[in-house]
């Protein structure tokens, strides 16, 4: 079955320093993937998507991702992260001709100052 | 355009009761999608509609879920005989039709939500 996995529930990085989230899918055909950011009270914010050819996306906020087809990964990186960065992130993949979105449980970013 | 709209934000209801969400999608977008999302869980597929028409609904939504299109422009999602496991947030989301010569199209856009809370 079509999946999405973020093992890390929590993940705590100091004001400046650079971030990583995992993000790895299961789905059997080429994947549509993305990267939402929801802070409290808002809705989801698309932040970067990929669906073919380079496999390095930028995005907003000055946030990137990488596909890695051989592991199925779809990380998003972060050279400098600020304050404002603290929210709850969320891979997603999107689905057949639906192009439904399956999510991952979502992992919560703080920020130390 | 000021993006996706839901009312109400927010709902408390007693169990048993019927509730009604409302979302109006951005204006030029022919697809809508409605997801749940429940504390520390992503958000999940309920249901979608190309224009007026349903096209899909998860094994998620039983009987006592209805979304409606009518006009295939806002979308209402009705639970009827609300139970405390509905007690979640109701999203709505809106795209254009997905067509891979312009990845864009496939972006879907979403509303704040609806917290529903059964009591």
């Amino acid at each position: 079955a079509q999946s999405v996995t973020q093992p890390d529930i929590h993940i705590t990085v100091s004001e400046g320093a650079s971030l990583e989230l995992r993000c790895n899918y299961s789905y059997g055909a080429t994947p549509y993937l993305f990267w939402y950011v929801q802070s409290p009270g808002q809705g989801l914010q698309l932040l970067l998507k990929y669906f073919s050819g380079d496999t390095l996306v930028q995005g907003i906020k000055g946030f990137e991702a990488e596909f890695k087809r051989s592991q199925s990964s779809f990380n998003l990186r972060k050279p400098s992260v600020h304050w404002s960065d603290a929210a709850e992130y969320f891979c997603a993949v999107g689905m057949d001709s639906s192009y439904k979105l399956i999510f991952g449980s979502g992992t919560r970013l703080l920020v130390r100052p | 355009d000021t993006g996706v709209s839901q009312d109400p934000r927010h709902k408390i209801t007693k169990r048993g009761q019927n509730v009604t969400f409302r979302c109006d999608p951005i204006s030029e977008h022919n697809r809508l999608y409605w997801y749940r999302q429940t504390l520390g869980q992503g958000p999940e597929f309920l249901t979608y509609f190309q224009n007026e028409a349903q096209l899909e609904k998860s094994r998620l939504l039983s009987d006592r879920f209805s979304a409606e299109r009518p006009k295939g422009s806002f979308s209402t999602l009705e639970i009827q005989r609300t139970e405390q496991g509905d007690s979640a947030m109701y999203l709505c989301a809106s795209s254009l039709t997905p067509g891979l010569a312009d990845t864009r199209r496939l972006e879907q856009y979403f509303g704040p939500g609806t917290r529903l809370t059964v009591t």
